[in-house]
């Protein structure tokens, strides 16, 4: 069983760059999650995506967007980039999230950080 | 939306001593709630889980947490504290999110173990 891959490890972009950020699912899960963990706090949602599409969204401006594909894998694209965007990016993945006994499973995260 | 509070960002035990690591929920319905631990560089890992069942839940790596409701509390515990559980210990509690599920996190608990 394969578990939840991301890339690239670490980027280094500058202030008003676009970047895209990629997560591979755990195999046979079908719902991804995005979270941003700034230095020294605890992972924020930013969005979720089920069925390739976003049904729920954190407190993240809309220059936070995504994708989900057929295979279940998904994209973070921060626009705009600003300072305070640096940050570990956590993509997740679980079965169908109707209940909240379903855990997510985490990848490694994408360290990005922004001059 | 609710909140997850940890107590004490920093806990330091020495090696074979008792670990105790607080968390408070405000959920005022039935939660489920989650203990995560992420070492250096990496992405979360679940030690355990509640989820309505046994309020006494038991996890890997010898980690335990009880769900009080009346202190809105579910406290992370490990009578005998090893080096290798050096990490940052999160508490989370699942919600929803518009049609999603989100994990809201604590800001974390930096546990260092003393030789």
């Amino acid at each position: 069983e394969t578990g939840v891959t991301q890339s690239p490890t670490h980027l280094i972009k500058t202030r008003g760059q676009q970047v895209t950020l990629r997560c591979s699912s755990q195999s046979g899960h079908n719902t991804v999650s995005w979270y941003q963990q700034a230095l020294g706090q605890g992972p924020q949602f930013i969005f979720q995506y089920y069925r390739e599409e976003e049904n729920g969204r954190g407190n993240f401006p809309p220059r936070f967007s995504g994708l989900q594909f057929p295979n279940y894998s998904s994209e973070l694209n921060v626009n705009a980039l600003e300072l305070d965007d640096s940050a570990l990016y956590l993509c997740a993945s679980s079965l169908q999230r109707t209940s909240g006994r379903n855990e997510q499973f985490f990848g490694p995260g994408t360290r990005l950080t922004v001059l | 939306a609710q909140s997850v509070t940890q107590l004490g960002s920093h806990v330091s035990v020495s090696e074979g001593a008792l670990v105790l690591l607080r968390c408070n929920y405000s959920s005022s319905v039935p939660p489920y709630l989650f203990w995560y631990v992420q070492y250096p560089n990496q992405g979360l890992q679940l030690l355990l889980k509640y989820t309505s069942a046994a309020t006494l839940v038991k996890g890997i790596n010898g980690f335990e947490a009880e769900f009080k409701k009346s202190e809105t509390s579910f406290h992370l515990t490990k009578p005998s504290a090893h080096m290798s559980d050096a990490a940052e210990y999160f508490c989370a509690e699942d919600e929803a999110s518009g049609s999603a599920r989100q994990l809201t996190f604590g800001s974390g608990t930096q546990l260092t173990v003393l030789p």
